[in-house]
């Protein structure tokens, strides 16, 4: 597609269940990114993959979180057993470039997720 | 850890006026430097990137300047328009990452008609 694509848009989520969102990168795009933002603030980095390689997970705020991207395209963002902390907009950003490059970012329209 | 500042948080001028929005940072070995735009429940677009080697960018009616050594760069607006209303958000690249960026939490600009 034209742009990133992130499904659902909206995700409401009962404390203590699973949720799993989806990013659909650029066609080609090597880096994919997963980014928390909570409400009023900037996003925070979450996990990135190269290819279907995940190379930084250091952001994920805890075991309760997977990511994956098993054939270096589509990634999913999982969220087990949901709290209301976790309760932010989601966001996926995609990268022609694979390590240090130039190349810039594009970002979805991302999932907002409210656990209740 | 590599923190970003945004001042103000929010500001609210008159169409045509020009506008600086700030942004500094705490470690200066940073890779890049972008400036965002972000539209409520939207995601962000790019609107000027700055290498590390770099002093501004230009686009359009948008200027991007950096000075690495103290920290900090600017966002310049020329003639504002109520189009221009959303949150513009800084980000820095920080060298030897896997180019994760560090964000500020936005300034908030509205273009008064």
């Amino acid at each position: 597609g034209a742009g990133v694509s992130q499904s659902p848009r909206y995700k409401v989520a009962k404390r203590g269940q699973d949720v799993a969102l989806r990013c659909d990168p650029i066609s080609g795009h090597v880096s994919l990114f997963w980014y928390q933002q909570a409400l009023g603030q900037g996003p925070e980095f979450l996990t990135y993959f190269q290819n279907e390689a995940q190379l930084d997970k250091s952001g994920l705020p805890s075991d309760r979180f997977f990511a994956e991207r098993p054939e270096g395209s589509v990634s999913t963002l999982k969220i087990q057993r949901t709290q209301q902390e976790d309760s932010a907009v989601y966001l996926c950003a995609s990268s022609l470039g694979g390590a240090i490059t130039n190349y810039g970012y594009t970002f979805g329209s991302g999932t907002r997720l409210t656990v209740v | 850890k590599q923190e970003v500042t945004q001042i103000p948080a929010a500001l609210s001028v008159p169409e045509g006026e020009n506008l600086v929005l700030n942004c500094s940072f705490t470690d200066s070995a940073i890779y890049n430097l972008q400036w965002f735009r972000q539209d409520p429940g939207k995601g962000l677009t790019s609107l000027l990137l700055i290498q590390s080697s770099q002093r501004e960018q230009t686009s359009g009616r948008l200027n991007a300047s950096l000075d690495k050594s103290s920290g900090r760069s600017t966002l310049y607006i020329a003639a504002s328009q109520p189009g221009d209303s959303a949150t513009y958000l800084c980000a820095v690249s920080v060298s030897g990452s896997a180019r994760q960026l560090t964000f500020g939490s936005g300034t908030q600009l509205t273009v008064l008609p």
